[in-house]
């Protein structure tokens, strides 16, 4: 079982929607990071966090430290917004584990 | 500023050559690191510098793979031997310090025939 789990693995939605993509895992974390990579494209880091919520523009992320649970939300979505979304995690770790375990990604398609 | 450079951004190489890809962090970031990222098999981590030692080689699938930094800046990741297998992008990220905000290079396409 992979340690990082995101659904939904493909979600294709109409311009405007209300897009929300969750992210489960089952390591205990410091840090959980969003990130967006455009076809083709190079990745960029969204967010990172480890408790609560933060939001950029259109952009809100959430997660919950005792459920092992984070969600991705975009509001008020647009065909730019099209890209593969993906959930990566910094383990607590004694044996100086430091980089980041990934989920498999979501893959968005906005429709005009 | 500058963002994280990679070089070179295609290669193609024979199977059983040695090939030597390099990253240029953020000037001023200590922590890098070395993803992979392959058709089927998403983002794997390779491996983590701090400054120029190497505290986690965890990820390193091989001994055919290697890495080092100098001078607390460029690193280079080499793959010895070269297999089919190792056909990805490799992505280098860099960040302020361990736990900080990781900010990614374009990735280096290889592609071992």
């Amino acid at each position: 079982k992979n340690e990082v789990e995101q659904s939904p693995q493909n979600l294709t939605a109409q311009e405007g929607e209300f897009i929300t993509i969750n992210c489960s895992y089952s390591v205990g974390i410091s840090a959980l990071h969003w990130l967006q990579q455009h076809p083709g494209g190079g990745i960029v880091s969204l967010f990172m966090l480890s408790s609560g919520k933060k939001k950029h523009g259109r952009l809100i992320a959430t997660i919950n430290i005792q459920e092992k649970h984070s969600s991705l939300h975009i509001t008020a979505s647009h065909p730019r917004d099209s890209a593969v979304y993906i959930c990566a995690v910094r383990s607590i770790s004694g044996g100086g584990a430091d980089g980041l375990t990934f989920g498999k990604g979501t893959h968005l398609i906005i429709q005009p | 500023g500058a963002g994280v450079s990679q070089s070179p951004s295609n290669k193609v190489t024979e199977k059983g050559k040695d090939v030597e890809l390099r990253c240029d962090p953020i000037s001023g970031h200590t922590a890098l690191y070395w993803y992979r990222q392959s058709l089927g098999q998403g983002l794997e981590f390779l491996i983590y510098f701090q400054g120029n030692s190497a505290p986690d080689k965890s990820g390193l699938p091989s001994d055919r793979f290697s890495a080092e930094r100098t001078g607390g800046s460029v690193s280079t990741l080499t793959i010895q031997r070269t297999q089919q297998e190792d056909s990805a992008v490799y992505l280098c990220a860099s960040s302020f310090d361990r736990g900080n905000e990781q900010f990614f290079g374009p990735g280096t396409r290889l592609t071992v025939l």
